[in-house]
Protein backbone atom coordinates (compact mmCIF):
# COMPACT_ATOMS: atom_id res chain seq x y z
CA UNK A 1 0.00 0.00 0.00
CA UNK A 2 1.40 3.60 -0.93
CA UNK A 3 2.18 5.89 1.51
CA UNK A 4 3.29 9.55 1.35
CA UNK A 5 4.97 11.24 4.06
CA UNK A 6 5.25 15.53 4.18
CA UNK A 7 8.23 16.67 6.17
CA UNK A 8 8.01 19.31 7.91
CA UNK A 9 4.12 19.59 8.83
CA UNK A 10 4.55 23.53 9.07
CA UNK A 11 7.11 25.81 8.32
CA UNK A 12 6.93 29.30 9.00
CA UNK A 13 9.97 31.76 7.35
CA UNK A 14 10.31 35.63 6.70
CA UNK A 15 9.26 36.98 2.87
CA UNK A 16 11.95 36.63 0.83
CA UNK A 17 13.46 32.99 1.52
CA UNK A 18 14.04 30.07 -0.71
CA UNK A 19 12.35 27.35 1.17
CA UNK A 20 11.92 23.57 0.37
CA UNK A 21 9.42 21.26 0.82
CA UNK A 22 9.70 17.27 0.89
CA UNK A 23 7.99 14.44 0.05
CA UNK A 24 8.66 10.64 0.39
CA UNK A 25 6.50 7.52 -1.29
CA UNK A 26 7.19 4.00 -0.01
CA UNK A 27 6.21 2.76 -4.01
CA UNK A 28 8.53 3.99 -6.55
CA UNK A 29 5.98 2.42 -8.81
CA UNK A 30 4.28 5.44 -9.79
CA UNK A 31 2.60 7.07 -12.82
CA UNK A 32 3.17 10.99 -11.75
CA UNK A 33 3.67 12.88 -8.82
CA UNK A 34 1.46 16.39 -8.51
CA UNK A 35 2.09 19.32 -6.61
CA UNK A 36 -1.44 21.29 -4.92
CA UNK A 37 -1.56 24.09 -3.01
CA UNK A 38 -4.80 24.49 -0.43
CA UNK A 39 -5.92 27.63 0.95
CA UNK A 40 -8.36 27.40 3.99
CA UNK A 41 -11.64 25.64 3.18
CA UNK A 42 -10.99 25.59 -0.01
CA UNK A 43 -9.98 22.86 -3.02
CA UNK A 44 -6.83 22.12 -4.33
CA UNK A 45 -5.22 24.12 -7.14
CA UNK A 46 -2.80 21.89 -9.40
CA UNK A 47 1.17 23.47 -8.88
CA UNK A 48 2.88 20.95 -10.94
CA UNK A 49 2.75 17.58 -12.60
CA UNK A 50 6.00 15.20 -12.70
CA UNK A 51 5.46 11.85 -14.89
CA UNK A 52 7.14 9.51 -13.58
CA UNK A 53 9.74 9.67 -16.79
CA UNK A 54 10.78 13.00 -15.66
CA UNK A 55 13.02 14.48 -13.11
CA UNK A 56 11.53 18.05 -12.67
CA UNK A 57 9.23 20.45 -13.47
CA UNK A 58 9.06 24.15 -13.29
CA UNK A 59 6.49 26.73 -13.01
CA UNK A 60 7.54 30.65 -12.12
CA UNK A 61 9.18 30.74 -9.07
CA UNK A 62 8.32 27.09 -8.15
CA UNK A 63 10.27 23.90 -9.10
CA UNK A 64 9.54 20.34 -8.43
CA UNK A 65 11.89 17.86 -8.99
CA UNK A 66 11.14 13.62 -8.50
CA UNK A 67 13.73 11.05 -7.52
CA UNK A 68 11.79 7.99 -8.26
CA UNK A 69 14.45 5.31 -7.33
CA UNK A 70 14.72 6.86 -3.76
CA UNK A 71 10.83 7.61 -3.63
CA UNK A 72 11.24 11.58 -2.86
CA UNK A 73 10.02 14.65 -4.46
CA UNK A 74 10.75 18.33 -3.36
CA UNK A 75 9.35 21.63 -4.12
CA UNK A 76 11.47 24.70 -3.97
CA UNK A 77 9.72 27.65 -3.75
CA UNK A 78 12.06 30.79 -4.54
CA UNK A 79 12.02 34.35 -3.12
CA UNK A 80 8.52 33.84 -1.30
CA UNK A 81 5.75 36.10 -0.26
CA UNK A 82 3.17 36.37 1.81
CA UNK A 83 0.69 34.77 -0.54
CA UNK A 84 2.32 31.99 -1.16
CA UNK A 85 0.76 30.69 2.60
CA UNK A 86 -0.90 27.92 1.90
CA UNK A 87 -1.23 24.02 3.12
CA UNK A 88 0.97 22.43 0.39
CA UNK A 89 0.33 18.66 -0.57
CA UNK A 90 1.90 16.26 -2.52
CA UNK A 91 0.44 13.23 -4.04
CA UNK A 92 1.34 10.23 -6.23
CA UNK A 93 -0.56 7.83 -8.80
CA UNK A 94 0.12 4.35 -8.67
CA UNK A 95 -1.29 1.07 -8.12
CA UNK A 96 -3.88 -1.18 -10.14
CA UNK A 97 -6.20 1.53 -9.74
CA UNK A 98 -4.14 4.35 -10.37
CA UNK A 99 -5.39 5.93 -7.81
CA UNK A 100 -4.14 9.31 -5.63
CA UNK A 101 -2.63 9.25 -2.30
CA UNK A 102 -2.28 12.18 -0.89
CA UNK A 103 1.05 13.25 2.06
CA UNK A 104 -0.32 15.14 4.86
CA UNK A 105 0.88 18.59 3.13
CA UNK A 106 3.19 21.14 4.83
CA UNK A 107 1.16 23.87 6.27
CA UNK A 108 3.15 26.93 4.94
CA UNK A 109 3.45 30.58 6.73
CA UNK A 110 5.29 33.85 4.90
CA UNK A 111 5.73 36.36 7.07
CA UNK A 112 5.75 40.02 5.93
CA UNK B 1 -5.54 25.05 -15.78
CA UNK B 2 -8.44 23.50 -16.30
CA UNK B 3 -11.89 23.88 -14.40
CA UNK B 4 -14.04 21.94 -12.38
CA UNK B 5 -17.32 23.46 -10.91
CA UNK B 6 -18.33 22.40 -7.59
CA UNK B 7 -21.94 23.08 -6.31
CA UNK B 8 -23.44 23.38 -3.87
CA UNK B 9 -20.14 24.64 -1.96
CA UNK B 10 -22.12 25.04 1.37
CA UNK B 11 -25.27 23.09 2.62
CA UNK B 12 -27.17 22.46 5.58
CA UNK B 13 -29.68 20.21 6.43
CA UNK B 14 -31.37 18.05 8.86
CA UNK B 15 -30.42 14.69 9.84
CA UNK B 16 -32.27 12.22 7.85
CA UNK B 17 -32.70 14.04 4.40
CA UNK B 18 -30.59 13.40 1.64
CA UNK B 19 -27.89 15.44 -0.15
CA UNK B 20 -26.53 15.99 -3.49
CA UNK B 21 -23.13 17.44 -4.75
CA UNK B 22 -22.29 17.75 -8.19
CA UNK B 23 -18.82 17.64 -9.81
CA UNK B 24 -18.72 19.27 -13.73
CA UNK B 25 -15.51 19.30 -16.11
CA UNK B 26 -16.05 23.06 -17.26
CA UNK B 27 -13.44 22.30 -20.69
CA UNK B 28 -12.63 19.05 -20.74
CA UNK B 29 -13.99 15.71 -20.79
CA UNK B 30 -13.12 13.37 -18.28
CA UNK B 31 -13.93 9.88 -17.88
CA UNK B 32 -12.55 9.21 -14.15
CA UNK B 33 -13.45 11.32 -11.12
CA UNK B 34 -12.64 11.01 -7.42
CA UNK B 35 -14.24 12.28 -4.68
CA UNK B 36 -12.70 12.78 -1.37
CA UNK B 37 -13.53 13.72 2.21
CA UNK B 38 -11.44 16.09 4.57
CA UNK B 39 -11.66 16.21 7.93
CA UNK B 40 -10.33 19.34 9.79
CA UNK B 41 -6.40 19.98 9.67
CA UNK B 42 -6.08 16.88 7.76
CA UNK B 43 -5.59 15.72 4.47
CA UNK B 44 -7.72 13.88 1.91
CA UNK B 45 -9.22 10.48 2.31
CA UNK B 46 -10.01 9.04 -1.28
CA UNK B 47 -13.88 8.04 -0.94
CA UNK B 48 -14.51 6.54 -4.12
CA UNK B 49 -13.30 6.21 -7.79
CA UNK B 50 -16.53 7.62 -10.64
CA UNK B 51 -15.78 6.25 -14.21
CA UNK B 52 -18.36 7.35 -17.13
CA UNK B 53 -21.06 4.56 -17.75
CA UNK B 54 -20.47 2.29 -15.03
CA UNK B 55 -20.38 1.76 -11.02
CA UNK B 56 -18.23 3.91 -8.90
CA UNK B 57 -15.40 1.73 -7.06
CA UNK B 58 -15.40 2.91 -3.23
CA UNK B 59 -12.83 2.27 -0.84
CA UNK B 60 -12.69 0.36 2.01
CA UNK B 61 -15.12 1.42 4.96
CA UNK B 62 -16.66 3.44 2.85
CA UNK B 63 -20.38 2.55 2.19
CA UNK B 64 -21.87 2.83 -1.38
CA UNK B 65 -25.53 2.69 -0.07
CA UNK B 66 -24.36 6.24 2.18
CA UNK B 67 -22.71 7.87 -0.67
CA UNK B 68 -24.56 7.16 -3.87
CA UNK B 69 -22.27 8.29 -6.83
CA UNK B 70 -23.77 8.85 -10.21
CA UNK B 71 -21.28 9.34 -13.42
CA UNK B 72 -23.40 9.60 -16.15
CA UNK B 73 -21.71 11.88 -18.50
CA UNK B 74 -18.11 13.04 -19.79
CA UNK B 75 -18.52 16.03 -17.84
CA UNK B 76 -20.47 15.29 -14.31
CA UNK B 77 -20.04 13.37 -11.56
CA UNK B 78 -23.07 13.84 -8.67
CA UNK B 79 -22.46 12.23 -4.71
CA UNK B 80 -25.46 11.71 -2.93
CA UNK B 81 -25.18 11.55 0.76
CA UNK B 82 -27.98 9.51 1.92
CA UNK B 83 -30.30 9.81 5.20
CA UNK B 84 -27.20 12.38 6.19
CA UNK B 85 -26.37 12.23 10.18
CA UNK B 86 -24.28 14.89 12.30
CA UNK B 87 -21.15 12.72 11.95
CA UNK B 88 -21.68 12.80 8.01
CA UNK B 89 -20.68 16.03 8.27
CA UNK B 90 -17.46 17.23 6.46
CA UNK B 91 -15.93 19.19 3.10
CA UNK B 92 -16.29 17.11 0.03
CA UNK B 93 -14.29 17.65 -2.85
CA UNK B 94 -14.38 16.12 -6.03
CA UNK B 95 -11.26 16.04 -8.76
CA UNK B 96 -11.40 15.13 -12.36
CA UNK B 97 -8.87 13.68 -14.18
CA UNK B 98 -7.84 15.48 -17.83
CA UNK B 99 -6.18 12.68 -20.34
CA UNK B 100 -6.77 10.12 -19.12
CA UNK B 101 -6.90 7.68 -16.09
CA UNK B 102 -3.21 9.43 -15.35
CA UNK B 103 -3.60 12.89 -16.19
CA UNK B 104 -3.53 15.87 -13.98
CA UNK B 105 -5.84 16.21 -11.73
CA UNK B 106 -7.81 19.21 -11.08
CA UNK B 107 -10.10 19.59 -7.94
CA UNK B 108 -13.27 21.48 -7.69
CA UNK B 109 -13.82 23.90 -4.45
CA UNK B 110 -15.41 21.89 -2.29
CA UNK B 111 -18.85 21.23 -0.85
CA UNK B 112 -19.00 21.64 3.38
CA UNK B 113 -21.87 19.52 4.61
CA UNK B 114 -23.35 20.51 7.84
CA UNK B 115 -25.93 18.32 9.38
CA UNK B 116 -27.68 19.44 12.23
Amino acid sequence: KQEVTQIPAALSVPEGENLVLNCSFTDSAIYNLQWFRQDPGKGLTSLLLIQSSQREQTSGRLNASLDKSSGRSTLYIAASQPGDSATYLCAVRSGSARQLTFGSGTQLTVLP
Amino acid sequence: GAVVSQHPSRVICKSGTSVKIECRSLDFQATTMFWYRQFPKQSLMLMATSNEGSKATYEQGVEKDKFLINHASLTLSTLTVTSAHPEDSSFYICSASKGGTTGELFFGEGSRLTVL
